[in-house]
Order: structure tokens, then C-alpha cells, then sequence
């Protein structure tokens, strides 16, 4: 079975510029979230969708942080403007219902020059 | 105070020993554990969930003390390949679901 799959893996931008991070979860997978992993501050939750709908937004940094969730098989974090201390490693992650463990993408790890 | 805190290590074991981490939970309204390894520059992997009687998978053993708040995770037999973070992870879900992870322990077994 294809695991949770997060494009790009890689994405290296100028300050300033639209950066657009994408998922798919597993299939039946009713959470998706997506989480923010620094050195200093380990793994962050920015925000977590049930059923394609956000829950819980409290921890997108600020309103250059949106995050979509169009239908059950596709999501996107959007950072406008990028800055360089979003540079991180961006994680999606999918869970079949509460309380159901996460099943986490390889990420994106995320360079903002 | 934290909502999950962990010793984060490092724990510099030599192989064949046997180690154990703790985690603390702050929130008593926890319903569900787990432990999740990661290796360097790769994403968290679920190794085990956490169960209320304590749960074995191999050389590894998780237990959970609701009273006290913390799970603990114990590995025998130490491998070099054990060599990496874990992180627990404490899931309260309620009015909504908060899943919360600790900084993780870094393990690093040496031959």
C-alpha cells in the first residue's frame, strides 16, 4: 500500500517568494496533518484537518501560513512570502481515526535563502 | 511545564545492554500512547502503541502508568541498529484532537 507521499522532497526558494507544499494521504485516512520539524523545536503541529475539514489551526505561525484541504486525497501548506527561518523539515501525516496512530510522509525539507 | 517532556539523551549504550526512556504527560484526559523511532534526516515511524496492561514486541517493551503520567519504553539486547530518536507521542482527543510529541531521546548504541 502507498504510504502518505509529500511533493517536493526537496525545495530550496528565495526570502520572499510563494512556496507550496503538497500531500497525499493514505487512502481512508479521515486526519491529516501537517507538523514542522526544527533542531530547536522539535515537531510542531501546525494545523490538522478531519474529513477535509481544519480542527485545529492554532499552530500556523502566522497569516503567511494557509493550508488547504480540497478534497480527501490531496492537501497543501502554503507559505507567501517564504522567509529564512521557515527554513525546516515539513512533515504530512495521516491517521485512519482518532486516537489511531500517525503515518507520517518523508517530508520536505524546506530552504528559504 | 511541558505537555510531553523527555530526557533528550544522549543514551550511549554498548550493544547487548539494555536501556530504557521515560516520558512524562502533563494532561491526565490522555487517551492513547505511542513510541515512534526516527532516524537521521528521515521521517518518525510508528515502533509500538502504548496499551494500559503493557505491551512486548520483541526487544522491545512498553508500559503506561496513568497514575504517575508517563510511559516508558525498555529495549534488550541492544543492536547498533537500534541507534536513533524516539519520540513518544501522547494523543488526547476530546472536543478535538491534540496529538502532541515529545523532543524525542537519542539513542546511540556503540559496538
Amino acid at each position: 500500500d502507498a504510504g502518505v507521499i509529500q511533493s517536493p522532497r526537496h525545495e530550496v526558494t528565495e526570502m520572499g517568494q510563494e512556496v507550496t507544499l503538497r500531500c497525499k494521504p493514505i487512502s481512508g485516512h479521515d486526519y491529516l496533518f501537517w507538523y514542522r520539524q526544527t533542531m530547536m523545536r522539535g515537531l510542531e503541529l501546525l494545523i490538522y484537518f478531519n474529513n477535509n475539514v481544519p480542527i485545529d489551526d492554532s499552530g500556523m505561525p502566522e497569516d503567511r501560513f494557509s493550508a488547504k484541504m480540497p478534497n480527501a486525497s490531496f492537501s497543501t501548506l502554503k507559505i507567501q512570502p517564504s522567509e529564512p527561518r521557515d527554513s525546516a523539515v515539513y512533515f504530512c501525516a495521516s491517521s485512519l481515526q482518532v486516537n489511531s496512530p500517525l503515518h507520517f510522509g518523508n517530508g520536505t525539507r524546506l530552504t528559504v535563502t | 511545564r511541558k505537555e510531553v517532556e523527555q530526557d533528550p539523551g544522549p543514551f550511549n549504550v554498548p550493544e547487548g545492554a539494555t536501556v530504557a526512556f521515560n516520558c512524562t504527560y502533563s494532561n491526565s484526559a490522555s487517551q492513547s500512547f505511542f513510541w515512534y523511532r526516527q532516524d537521521c534526516r528521515k521521517e518518525p515511524k510508528l515502533l509500538m502503541s502504548v496499551y494500559s496492561s503493557g505491551n512486548e514486541d520483541g526487544r522491545f517493551t512498553a508500559q503506561l502508568n496513568r497514575a504517575s503520567q508517563y510511559i516508558s519504553l525498555l529495549i534488550r539486547d541492544s543492536k547498533l541498529s537500534d541507534s536513533a530518536t524516539y519520540l513518544c507521542v501522547v494523543n488526547r482527543a476530546g472536543g478535538y484532537q491534540k496529538v502532541t510529541f515529545g523532543t524525542g531521546t537519542k539513542l546511540q548504541v556503540i559496538p
